[in-house]
């Protein structure tokens, strides 16, 4: 069974504050996908990053990173000195071999503050 | 715009009504899904298709739900007699291929009165 838990459903941060989302998931397949996507008030869905299951690199993206870590099936977002533009939910999910649908966690509703 | 395009962008439907929604995939993506949004949680698959076939309709209500992607023009989520609980956004997403990031397309927010 595939499954992603985003345990924190809301954070409220003042503005430069680091921030971090968890996201932990599971899958019996040793071939998977992880994702996050951005949903601001607007509505819509924006692709963040893909990280596939053989690559545990952490990655840094401006004041976005990453960390993968295997041992723990955890996939968390770091957002460094946040900004008001990044108040939207973010949603983790799974992608695994085998299967066409993408699971996606019931997101974290990140509110910055001025 | 190369991005996915969803139309409409609202859609407001009276119960036994049929709502028809439309995605045209990025350009050169092949492979598309369709995801139900309900308000306050994340996104559940209904149906992923590629050109003419629907691939895994696992997601998807058995009855008054149906789904197509023609070999010409935009896939479309169709939804028959609808009732109030299909109040949703729908949204859909393509690649251009299984492993490759899922493009979404700004929705379409239906209500039912």
């Amino acid at each position: 069974a595939q499954k992603v838990t985003q345990a924190q459903t809301e954070i409220s941060v003042v503005e430069k504050e680091d921030v971090t989302l968890d996201c932990v998931y599971e899958t019996r397949d040793t071939t998977y996908y992880l994702f996050w996507y951005k949903q601001p008030p607007s509505g819509e869905l924006v692709f963040l990053i893909r990280r596939n299951s053989f690559d545990e690199q952490n990655e840094i993206s401006g004041r976005y990173s990453w960390n993968f870590q295997k041992s723990t099936s955890s996939f968390n977002f770091t957002i460094t000195a946040s900004q008001v533009v990044d108040s939207a939910v973010y949603f983790c999910a799974l992608r695994a071999n085998n299967n066409n649908d993408m699971r996606f966690g019931a997101g974290t509703r990140l509110t910055v503050k001025p | 715009n190369a991005g996915v395009m969803q139309n409409p962008r609202h859609l407001v439907r009276r119960r036994g009504q049929e709502a028809r929604l439309r995605c045209s995939p990025m350009k050169g993506h092949s492979h598309v899904y369709w995801y139900r949004q309900l308000p306050e949680e994340g996104l559940k698959f209904m149906v992923y298709l590629q050109k003419e076939n629907i691939i895994d309709e696992s997601g998807m209500p058995k009855e008054r739900f149906s789904a197509e992607f023609p070999k010409e023009g935009p896939s479309i989520l169709r939804i028959q007699q609808v009732v109030r609980g299909d109040s949703a956004a729908y949204f859909c997403a393509s690649t251009g291929g299984w492993d490759q990031p899922q493009h979404f397309g700004d929705g379409t927010r239906l209500s039912i009165l």
